[in-house]
């Protein structure tokens, strides 16, 4: 089992639309979480941390579930700039740096 | 101000040959990462220095990948000899230590080895 699970989508959406990602993680000890965003054939880059309680920027939400080991991405009026692949990282313990998983697409469409 | 640089970005070589990819972190990062992806695997982190010390190279596929930094300006990743499988694109990122979880990466470097 991957330490990081996601569904590839495509999730393809209107634009205006609200989407949602969800993503597990199979390391009860994960200390800290985040969202990252790729465009393609682009480096990935930071789009949002994911707190206890949840946490939101904008049109992005960010929510995190330990009892159940999943942590969300809600992206509100979603606009054509969104698309990308959503990549959501676990950060392990002890000397284990960052595990991403293998990303969301989305694509908004006009 | 610069970001990650990787160099070079685009290598196409052929199986057998040695491959060196060079990255320079953000000046006063000192935690650098190698990255490796792929289709089929997705963004597998290969090995990690904090302060030019390796501190996690459990990722790295096997005897023909070696990676060195030097001095907190540089690090390489070799491959040697290459292999078809390894065809990915290679991303370099940097962080501080303290908050390396936000990390910038480079541009990547697209490696296709025929």
């Amino acid at each position: 089992r991957k330490e990081v699970e996601q569904d590839p989508g495509p999730f393809n959406v209107p634009e205006g639309a609200t989407v949602a990602f969800n993503c597990t993680y199979s390391n009860s000890a994960s200390q800290s979480f985040f969202w990252y965003r790729q465009d393609c054939r682009k480096e990935p880059k930071l789009l949002m941390s994911v707190y206890s309680s949840g946490n939101e920027d904008g049109r992005f939400t960010a929510q995190l579930n330990r009892a159940s080991q999943y942590i969300s991405l809600l992206i509100r009026d979603s606009k054509l700039s969104d698309s990308a692949t959503y990549l959501c990282v676990a950060k392990g313990t002890g000397r284990r740096a960052l595990t991403f998983g293998s990303g969301t697409r989305l694509q908004v469409q006009p | 101000d610069a970001g990650v640089i990787q160099s070079p970005r685009h290598e196409v070589t052929e199986m057998g040959q040695e491959v060196t990819l060079r990255c320079k972190p953000i000046s006063g990062h000192n935690s650098l990462f190698w990255y490796r992806q792929t289709m089929m695997r997705g963004l597998e982190l290969l090995i990690y220095f904090n302060n030019n010390v390796p501190i996690d190279d459990s990722g790295m596929p096997e005897d023909r990948f070696s990676a060195k930094m030097p001095n907190a300006s540089f690090s390489t990743l070799k491959i040697q000899p290459s292999e078809p499988r390894d065809s990915a694109v290679y991303f370099c990122a940097s962080s501080l230590v303290r908050g390396y979880y936000e990390q910038y990466f480079g541009p990547g470097t697209r490696l296709t080895v025929t």
